[in-house]
């Protein structure tokens, strides 16, 4: 069956960097691309950018352009995201999500949610 | 693109048929989704392609629209039901969510 697990929770001071990892299995590891998703507490959902693992290509939302990296490992099936020059207002749960592209590029399998918590 | 749900909240109670409509900045064709979400968990995906029942989720869902106009439609509200429900964007990047709309037990 498609999983998708991430790393645990974080605790990071401002100014630090954080990387979440996220391990699939189940299926094609290179057939389908990676969303990251993340939810500060009590808001909304918020696009952080997306991952292409076959090739590596990345698209990223213009907030989070110069801090966010998302890169892959095909050899162990691991997307990993990484955020810089933390601030508080990153405090939140970070998703990695499969795209399907039969059902339209939507998210099909979600992971199980890592939450990472910036405060001095 | 933006995208623009509502309403934001709702009351209903069980049995109710509730719409929650969702408006982007731009046409997007077909490429919108539905989710569920519950307190403390994942998403769930409900319709894709604005009109397509996800496999094993109950028919009282449905989608319907194209173009910037689209709408999430429960017939008959179950308890299981009461959840925020956010529509999503995948036209172009960046894939974008409404802000969502959270439905409460009247």
């Amino acid at each position: 069956q498609v999983q998708l697990v991430q790393s645990g929770a974080e605790v990071k001071k401002p100014g630090a960097s954080v990387r979440v990892s996220c391990k699939a299995s189940g299926y094609t590891f290179t057939s389908y691309y990676i969303h990251w998703v993340r939810q500060a507490p009590g808001q909304g959902l918020e696009w952080m950018g997306i991952i292409n693992p076959s090739d590596g290509t990345t698209s990223y939302a213009q907030k989070f352009q110069g801090r966010l990296t998302m890169t892959r490992d095909t050899s162990t099936s691991t997307v990993y995201m990484e955020l810089s020059s933390l601030r508080s207002e990153d405090t939140a749960v970070h998703y990695c999500a499969r795209r399907e592209v039969r059902f339209g590029g939507a998210i099909d399998y979600w992971g199980q949610g890592t939450l990472v918590t910036v405060s001095s | 693109i933006q995208l623009t749900q509502s309403p934001s909240s709702l009351s209903a109670s069980v049995g109710d048929r509730v719409i929650i409509t969702c408006r982007t900045s731009q046409g997007i064709s077909s490429y919108l989704a539905w989710y569920q979400q519950k307190p403390g968990k994942a998403p769930k995906l409900l319709i894709y392609s604005a009109s397509t029942l996800q496999s094993g989720v109950p028919s009282r869902f449905s989608g319907s629209g194209s173009g910037t106009d689209f709408t999430l439609t429960i017939s008959s509200l179950q308890p299981e039901d009461f959840a925020t429900y956010y529509c999503q964007q995948l036209k172009s990047y960046p894939h974008t969510f409404g802000q969502g709309t959270k439905l409460e037990i009247k």
